[in-house]
């Protein structure tokens, strides 16, 4: 089971909207409906902050928001903040022996 | 308030052995499953190991599959990675993840394991 590709980095401006893709394959994102998403700062431990493609956890903004088609899910971050600044991790159920493949990872950047 | 510790890593040498612990709190332990994750130094989440609730079905990453054992005891609110064999490549932070239906949450803050010579 291979990693799920992300940009490696995405940047925008306060304020701005940013998009983070995740394409997988239609044996993992694509065959279901379980895709979460990380947000990661540097040393911390990743917080959830969606799940199943597009639900947020109670306490997540809803500035953070998730969709998903075909293979791809995408993460978006609308109303940018200095806070978003992070790594984002997708990660989708397999369904097989490799129960969680994550995605590559992407760094925002705020500029 | 729901709670992962990790603890237990250090620096071990190819070849041997390290055992790491997950003391968990403020919710029912013995209702979830659990998993470990671990992440390389500057790199991406790799998913290692999965534990049920009661019958303890496992699984574990191809990577790590014959080398690491995992297992739990509900009774002390405790869930265990027994790593052996350790190769430089299992350098990494070792993460608990409390199993939410088919999400990851919450995590505990990670214990590094180094192995090296």
């Amino acid at each position: 089971q291979s990693a799920l590709t992300q940009p490696a980095s995405v940047s925008g401006s306060p304020g701005q909207s940013i998009t983070i893709s995740c394409t997988g394959t239609s044996t993992d994102v694509g065959s279901h409906n379980l895709v979460s998403w990380y947000q990661q700062y540097p040393g911390k431990a990743p917080k959830l902050m969606i799940y199943e493609v597009s639900k947020r956890p109670s306490g997540v903004s809803d500035r953070f928001s998730g969709s998903k088609s075909g293979n791809t899910a995408s993460l978006t971050i609308s109303g940018l903040q200095a806070e978003d600044e992070a790594d984002y991790y997708c990660c989708s159920y397999a369904r097989s022996n490799t129960l969680y493949v994550f995605g590559t990872g992407t760094k925002v950047t705020v500029l | 308030e729901v709670q992962l510790v990790e603890s237990g890593g250090g620096l071990v040498q190819p070849g041997g052995s390290l055992r790491l612990s997950c003391a968990a709190s403020g919710f029912t332990f013995s209702t979830y499953n659990m998993n470990w994750v671990r992440q390389a130094p500057g790199k991406g989440l790799e998913w290692v190991s999965f534990i049920s609730s009661v019958i303890s079905t496992v699984y574990y990453a191809d990577s790590v599959k014959g080398r690491f054992t995992i297992s739990r005891d509900n009774a002390k609110n405790s869930l265990y990675l027994q790593m052996n064999n350790l190769r430089d490549e299992d350098t990494a932070v070792y993460y608990c993840a409390r199993e939410d239906n088919v999400w990851l949450d919450p995590w505990g803050q990670g214990t590094l394991v180094t192995v090296s010579s």
